[in-house]
C-alpha cells in the first residue's frame, strides 16, 4: 500500500531553516508528484510547491519563492522540503502529498505531518 | 489566484440526518474540483475528486455535486466518524487552492 513517511517534529529559532522529509513507499517513486501543504494551527490548508520525483522540476507558491527548496532523492524515494529564513507565522504542520502528473494537484495520498515550531 | 469559499463554517448536525455543504471558486473551475475530509490530528483525506467522482473506499453516502464555481458536497446520513472539517479545493488553475472549511459537528 502507498505511504508516505515524514520525520518528526521541530522547534527552531527566528531566522532558521528546517528541512523535513518524507519517504514514499508502495508505489514507483518516480511516477507520481509531490506537493508540500501547510496547516498553522486551527486553520486551513495552504499548498506550498511541487517537485516532479521524475525530473526534478519544481514550481514554488509565490509568497515562499526564494525562502524554499524542494528536491528529491530517488534512490531512497525521498523527498525533502527546506524552508529558509524562518518565522513566527511559519508554526504549522506540514505534510507531503502526492499526486499523478495526469490529474494535476489532486492530492491522493498523504504523509502524517510533520510540526514545525518557530520560537525564540 | 482563485479564491475559495465554504458555507456555513459551521454545521451542527445529528447523526443519521443529512448534511449539505457548499464551496464556491472566484472563477470557473471547470469540475476540477476536490473534498478533504480532515480529523483531529490527521492528514486531510480525499474524498471526491471531478466534482462528483468518490475516491477509492469512500461510502457511497457521499456525493458531490456543481461545476464551474458553485458546488455541494452532500452526506446522506451522517456516521459518527463523519464529523470532521471539510475542504474543498480547485486544481483546474495554477496555483490550487483551498478552501476555509466547513465543520460538521455534533448537534
Amino acid at each position: 500500500q502507498v505511504q508516505l513517511v515524514q520525520s518528526g517534529a521541530e522547534v527552531k529559532k527566528p531566522g532558521a531553516s528546517v528541512k523535513v522529509s518524507c519517504k514514499a513507499s508502495g508505489y514507483t517513486f518516480t511516477s507520481y508528484g509531490i506537493s508540500w501543504v501547510r496547516q498553522a494551527p486551527g486553520q486551513g490548508l495552504e499548498w506550498m510547491g511541487w517537485i516532479s520525483a521524475y525530473n526534478g522540476n519544481t514550481n514554488y507558491a509565490q509568497k515562499l519563492q526564494g525562502r524554499v527548496t524542494m528536491t528529491t532523492d530517488t534512490s531512497t524515494s525521498t523527498a525533502y522540503m527546506e524552508l529558509r529564513s524562518l518565522r513566527s507565522d511559519d508554526t504549522a504542520v506540514y505534510y507531503c502529498a502526492s499526486h499523478k502528473y495526469s490529474s494535476g494537484f489532486l492530492f491522493d495520498y498523504w504523509g502524517q505531518g510533520t510540526l514545525v515550531t518557530v520560537s525564540s | 489566484e482563485i479564491v475559495m469559499t465554504q458555507s456555513p463554517a459551521t454545521l451542527s448536525v445529528s447523526p443519521g440526518e443529512r448534511a449539505t455543504l457548499s464551496c464556491r471558486a472566484s472563477q470557473s473551475v471547470s469540475s476540477n474540483l476536490a473534498w478533504y475530509q480532515q480529523k483531529p490530528g490527521q492528514a486531510p483525506r480525499l474524498l471526491i475528486y471531478g466534482a462528483s467522482t468518490r475516491a477509492t473506499g469512500i461510502p457511497a453516502r457521499f456525493s458531490g455535486s456543481g461545476s464551474g464555481t458553485e458546488f455541494t458536497l452532500t452526506i446522506s446520513s451522517l456516521q459518527s466518524e463523519d464529523f470532521a472539517v471539510y475542504y474543498c479545493q480547485q486544481y483546474n488553475n495554477w496555483p490550487t487552492t483551498f478552501g476555509p472549511g466547513t465543520k460538521v459537528d455534533i448537534k
